[in-house]
């Protein structure tokens, strides 16, 4: 099975600052990475697909990268609605696997 | 739009089973994969199998093969996501999530997850 490996596990930020969160596969899965953001107590929400494609409707601010076994997502300025937990996933292969998680917290 | 729409919340008894409904709107219901996913209390994502709505096959995890059954019908658009010999630590959210990969004529492609289904919490507990 792929192992996928968030980092860091949480992480303070203020509104208008740059973020990175980085995402490790235990093997290569070439573009197979998708990101995903929860809020407190909704579903997942798809930000960005095939790690670098962006969904429709998911603000400019929102940006990924990568391939083979490292990838990261970036906020290029916070918001306040960014504030939520952050998944990666991958789905080269079943069974597909997610991230942790990261968890961006107001500063 | 397109839309999920699961069952409500749900608490049984260890060794029972539950069954959890996620209609679909705003598109062909048979034309792509489901998958269901589950999220345990403060924890994270844990992908559980897919289901072919338009052929009914299947394909689970190996840690759920044997207690989980997936199934459709068809005729009222819905997928259901059927859990058996339930434990404690079963208890958590369950999610059905439409596929990105189109049934006909071929699966191919990158496979991600929009949109998903409110989240069914089923409660495990004696």
């Amino acid at each position: 099975d792929i192992q996928m490996t968030q980092s860091p596990s949480s992480l303070s930020a203020s509104a208008g600052d740059r973020v990175t969160i980085t995402c490790r596969a235990s093997q290569s899965i070439t573009t197979y990475l998708n990101w995903y953001q929860q809020k407190s107590g909704k579903a997942p929400k798809l930000l960005i697909y095939a790690a670098s494609s962006l969904q429709s409707g998911v603000p400019s601010r929102f940006s990924g990268s990568g391939s083979g076994t490292d990838f990261t997502l970036t906020i290029s300025s916070v918001q306040p609605e960014d504030f939520a937990t952050y998944y990666c996933q991958q789905s080269y292969i079943t069974p597909y696997s997610f991230g942790q998680g990261t968890k961006l917290e107001i500063k | 739009q397109v839309q999920l729409v699961q069952s409500g919340a749900e608490v049984k008894k260890p060794g029972a089973s539950v069954k959890v409904s996620c209609k679909a709107s705003g598109y062909t219901f048979t034309g792509y994969y489901m998958h269901w996913v589950r999220q345990a209390p403060g924890q994270g994502l844990e992908w559980m199998g897919w289901l072919n709505p338009n052929s009914g096959g299947t394909h689970y995890a190996q840690k759920f093969q044997g207690r989980v059954t997936l199934t459709r019908d068809t005729s009222i658009s819905t997928a259901y996501m059927e859990l058996s010999r339930l434990r404690s630590d079963d208890t958590a959210v369950y999610y059905c999530a439409r596929s990105s990969i189109v049934v006909i004529p071929a699966a191919e492609g990158i496979d991600w997850f929009d949109p998903w289904g409110q989240g069914t919490l089923v409660t495990v507990s004696s």
